[in-house]
């Protein structure tokens, strides 16, 4: 079974400028998450869709971040523009969720950004 | 609320056994932990509901108290490869989805 995919693995930018991230969650899998992990933290959520709808965003920093899933299975985020405190590693993990269990996260390697 | 886990590191020799702590200060549906080594990705260890049901690999244990609203990873007879730092991650009863909410993590070195 393939893993979630992601690209790209690094990218350098300078502040104010923009960057996209790109994943490819587990075929069959209907939720999504995005998650930023800033070195010596855990992950923290920016976004979840189920399908192609947002299920949660309450932590994604609006004014700058924006994610989107279209037909329901790849997903783009976008950062515009990066803030030099935008440097992380960004996760792209999915899962299954069926009648209210909670099902076992699979994470892609991540992208790791660096704004300069 | 971001859970909290204890201790924040931990060194041991091969074949030492240790135990790793998450607690949380809401009500809890579920309790996840995953293992990362360093520049890769969280891989998923272990999954524990509320009502008792768990999932996940044969050689990890852990525990999960729901009135107490803690969970422990038990590792028993380490192993080089169990080097890496260790995250839980928590679900509390919600209707907003199923998103975790990660703990700092524990970072874990067996040596020989």
């Amino acid at each position: 079974e393939a893993g979630v995919a992601q690209s790209p693995r690094y990218k350098i930018i300078e502040k104010r400028q923009s960057v996209a991230f790109w994943c490819n969650p587990i075929s069959g899998h209907a939720t999504l998450y995005w998650y930023q992990q800033i070195l010596g933290q855990g992950p923290k959520l920016l976004i979840q869709f189920q399908n192609n709808g947002v299920v949660d965003d309450s932590q994604l920093p609006k004014d700058r971040f924006s994610a989107e899933r279209l037909k329901g299975v790849d997903s783009t985020l976008k950062i515009q523009p990066a803030k030099l405190e935008d440097s992380a590693v960004y996760l792209c993990a999915s899962s299954w969720i069926s009648q209210g269990k909670s099902y076992e996260q699979y994470f892609g390697p991540g992208t790791r950004l660096t704004v300069t | 609320q971001q859970p909290v886990q204890s201790p924040q590191a931990v060194i041991l020799r091969e074949g030492e056994d240790a135990v790793i702590n998450c607690s949380s200060s809401k009500a809890l549906y579920s309790v996840h932990w995953y293992r990362q080594k360093h520049g890769e990705a969280p891989v998923f260890l272990m999954i524990l509901l509320k009502g008792g049901e768990q999932k996940g690999h044969e050689k990890i244990s852990a525990s999960f108290n729901e009135k107490k609203q803690q969970s422990s990873l038990y590792l028993t007879a380490s192993q080089l490869s169990y080097s890496g730092t260790y995250f839980c991650g928590t679900h509390a009863n919600s209707n907003s989805g199923y998103a975790l909410n990660f703990g700092k993590g524990t970072s874990l070195l067996v040596t020989p």
